[in-house]
């Protein structure tokens, strides 16, 4: 069946440097991407979401890329923080009028100070 | 309320026994899911409700696992005669669903989660 993966099951980087988490989805029909952060023993949280008929899209110190071409979603974390450290999971949606969200199985990121 | 606030945080159980986990979403969030999330897993989608429409049961890994939404607001997900397989953290999330609202609407808002060890 369609699914979403990431290629990286765990990320080391050093405080201040940029952090960049990638993900390969299957489903062609996907049309709505988003990051969520989940910190240790809380509920994933929203980061940034975008659409199929954009391949970037910023927010303060992150940035959404989606490449269609070759289904490949990516996080970029400018000056990464220790408080950056947690598990990343992206997730697509087939709208179709769903809103049913199928998810990676996450990244961990490892900040260092 | 403010977030979506889920009930116990933490279950043990012994094999054989029920368990009851609740989930209250955001007021006025029309959209209710459950989530499963193993160790070092990403998350398993379980069940869906919309509003007053048929819940989308398709992520029930068996006949053991139902969930009801009273009211169109809490809602309880039961598992029956627990399993070692079924240890995991459950997730609740809701949203506000509009249909054809492009994103934002559909986030979904997730709670801390109920985190379910059986023996």
């Amino acid at each position: 069946g369609e699914s979403v993966g990431l290629h990286l099951p765990t990320l080391s980087v050093q405080e201040g440097d940029n952090s960049i988490i990638n993900c390969a989805y299957s489903n062609s029909a996907s049309d709505y991407f988003i990051w969520y952060k989940q910190e240790s023993g809380k509920g994933p949280q929203f980061i940034i979401d975008i659409r199929s008929n954009m391949d970037k899209r910023q927010g303060q110190r992150v940035t959404v890329l989606l490449n269609k071409t070759v289904k490949h979603l990516s996080l970029q974390i400018a000056a990464t923080q220790p408080g950056d450290s947690a598990v990343y999971f992206c997730a697509e949606n087939n709208s179709s009028g769903y809103s049913t969200l199928t998810f990676g199985k996450g990244t961990m990121l490892l900040v260092s100070p | 309320g403010a977030g979506v606030s889920q009930s116990p945080s933490n279950k043990v159980t012994e094999k054989g026994k029920d368990v009851e986990l609740r989930c209250d979403p955001i007021s006025g969030h029309t959209a209710l899911y459950w989530y499963r999330q193993s160790l070092g897993q990403g998350l398993e989608f379980l069940i869906y409700f919309q509003g007053n429409s048929a819940p989308d049961k398709s992520g029930l890994p068996s006949d053991r696992f139902s969930a009801e939404r009273t009211g169109g607001s809490v809602s309880t997900l039961t598992i029956q005669r627990t399993q070692q397989e079924d240890s995991a953290v459950y997730l609740c999330a809701s949203s506000l669903n509009l249909a054809g609202v492009t994103s934002g609407a559909n986030v979904l808002t997730f709670g801390a989660g109920s985190r379910l060890t059986v023996l």
